[in-house]
């Protein structure tokens, strides 16, 4: 089991802002995963950052929205970039070690 | 993305109850991984399956690993309340990206 702790747990933001999701690892990993979901449905992975790498972004995600750094082996941020209503989701970070453990998620709501 | 197609949907059960939920995909996977998420929480990993045909059990969970590699099932015995959450499939090969379901919403009566 890993312990994976990401701030802020929720949010509440004006459209047009940018938010910086922090993501902490408690044991080293090459490969952490940001994702996205919406309430009561599945997850939607945003993009993949290797520590080393630039992030790879899925169909769909583009960086200068969802800017991704990873400095390091224990830490990772996601920013919500230029933010509309659209954006309000939960956003989730994990961790790929023999499995894949995930962060408690980011509740953000844009008004 | 695809997403792995689980079912069913949603269930409502009595306490007691045992459960059964499977997870179905067009690709082979080499692990199958099953994830419960509460309300407010990130999922937890609650089990995985390395080899097809492997039965794996958590307690009162257990899941298979089915022989095409391209399903698995989970089964909860004796249902709780605090069994309540989503339970998500995922599939993966190697250290690739999961493909997740698209869960299953237990509600227990008591």
């Amino acid at each position: 089991s890993a312990v994976i702790s990401q701030k802020p747990s929720r949010d509440i933001c004006q459209r047009g802002t940018s938010l910086t999701i922090q993501c902490q690892v408690d044991s080293q990993v090459t490969m952490m995963f940001w994702y996205r979901q919406q309430p009561g449905q599945s997850l939607t992975l945003i993009a993949t950052a290797n520590q080393g790498s630039e992030a790879t972004y899925e169909s769909g995600f583009v960086i200068d929205k969802f800017p991704i750094s990873r400095p390091n082996l224990t830490f990772s941020t996601l920013t919500v970039s230029n933010m509309s209503p659209e954006d309000s989701s939960i956003y989730l970070c994990s961790a790929q070690y023999t499995e894949a453990f995930f962060g408690q998620g980011t509740r953000l709501t844009v008004v | 993305g695809q997403q792995l197609n689980q079912s069913p949907q949603s269930m409502f059960i009595q306490e007691g109850e045992d459960v059964s939920m499977n997870c179905t995909s067009s690709s082979i996977f080499n692990t199958w991984l099953w994830y419960k998420q509460e309300p407010g929480e990130g999922p937890v990993l609650l089990i995985a399956l390395y080899k097809a045909g492997e039965l794996t059990s958590n307690g009162r969970l257990t899941a298979q690993f089915g022989i095409t590699r391209k399903d698995s099932f989970l089964n909860i015995s004796a249902s709780i309340p605090s069994d309540v959450g989503i339970y998500f499939c995922a599939g993966q090969n190697g250290n690739e990206k999961l493909t997740f379901g698209t869960g299953t919403r237990l509600t227990i009566i008591p």
